[in-house]
């Protein structure tokens, strides 16, 4: 199946910075990516859909000054946290499609911790 | 607005047993549902169902859709430990981009 790749896998920073997280489709050219956030024991809550060349789409209670999205290419989407605070500390999942299918396809995730 | 509902929200068997999972929806324009196992990481993909009524088989796993009563059953014989995992089932909202909207995941242990 497609892979995507997600970087970094984990991250430590200190409370204040800026933390940036890359996803990318390795053999598939992703039209779409999404962003989500897992809480412990929790489902995965969609946090914005990225779309190549426009600007993201944000859920309802999702800080766009504060999750910042870029999807500059087809194979690549970032999600940078910015002025990330202890309660920004999560498991972020990016995920992505492509046009011509409804599977979509999971990076590894990134464990952030803020401290 | 659409909803995946999940049941049971967490299940212990022992080895051996054979378990079900459920997943029921409410979805517009229903095109997909699609079956994912949660380790320690991201989720790793089992099935995507279409049609009614045609199981989908990966081992001991095994999935089938309901169309008509908006249910998706995903089942495990012969478990073992290296089931115990969460399992989501999610369906596409087609209007958003394909967007996933998960259930609240089962919570699988399969004790030795």
């Amino acid at each position: 199946g497609a892979v995507v790749s997600q970087h970094p896998s984990w991250v430590i920073c200190k409370s204040g910075t800026s933390v940036k997280i890359e996803c990318r489709s390795l053999d598939f050219q992703a039209t779409t990516m999404f962003w989500y956030r897992q809480f412990p024991k929790k489902s995965l809550m969609l946090m914005a859909t990225s779309n190549e060349g426009s600007k993201a789409t944000y859920e309802q209670g999702v800080e766009k000054d504060k999750f910042l999205i870029n999807h500059a290419s087809l194979t690549l989407s970032t999600l940078t946290v910015t002025s990330a605070h202890p309660e920004d500390s999560s498991f972020y999942i990016c995920s992505a499609r492509t046009w011509t299918d409804t599977e979509v396809f999971f990076g590894q995730g990134t464990r952030l911790t803020v401290v | 607005e659409d909803k995946v509902v999940q049941s049971p929200l967490s299940l212990v068997v022992h080895e051996g047993d054979t378990v079900t999972l459920n997943c029921s929806y409410e979805v517009t324009n229903f095109r997909s549902l699609l079956w994912y196992k949660q380790e320690k990481k991201a989720p790793t993909f089992l099935f995507m169902l279409t049609s009614s009524g045609i199981e989908k088989k990966s081992g001991r796993l095994s999935s089938i859709l309901d169309k008509k009563e908006l249910f998706s059953i995903l089942n495990i014989t012969a478990t073992q430990t290296g089931d115990s995992a969460v399992y989501l089932c999610a369906v596409p909202h087609m209007e958003y981009g394909n967007k996933l909207v998960f259930g609240a995941g089962t919570i699988l242990r399969v004790k030795s």
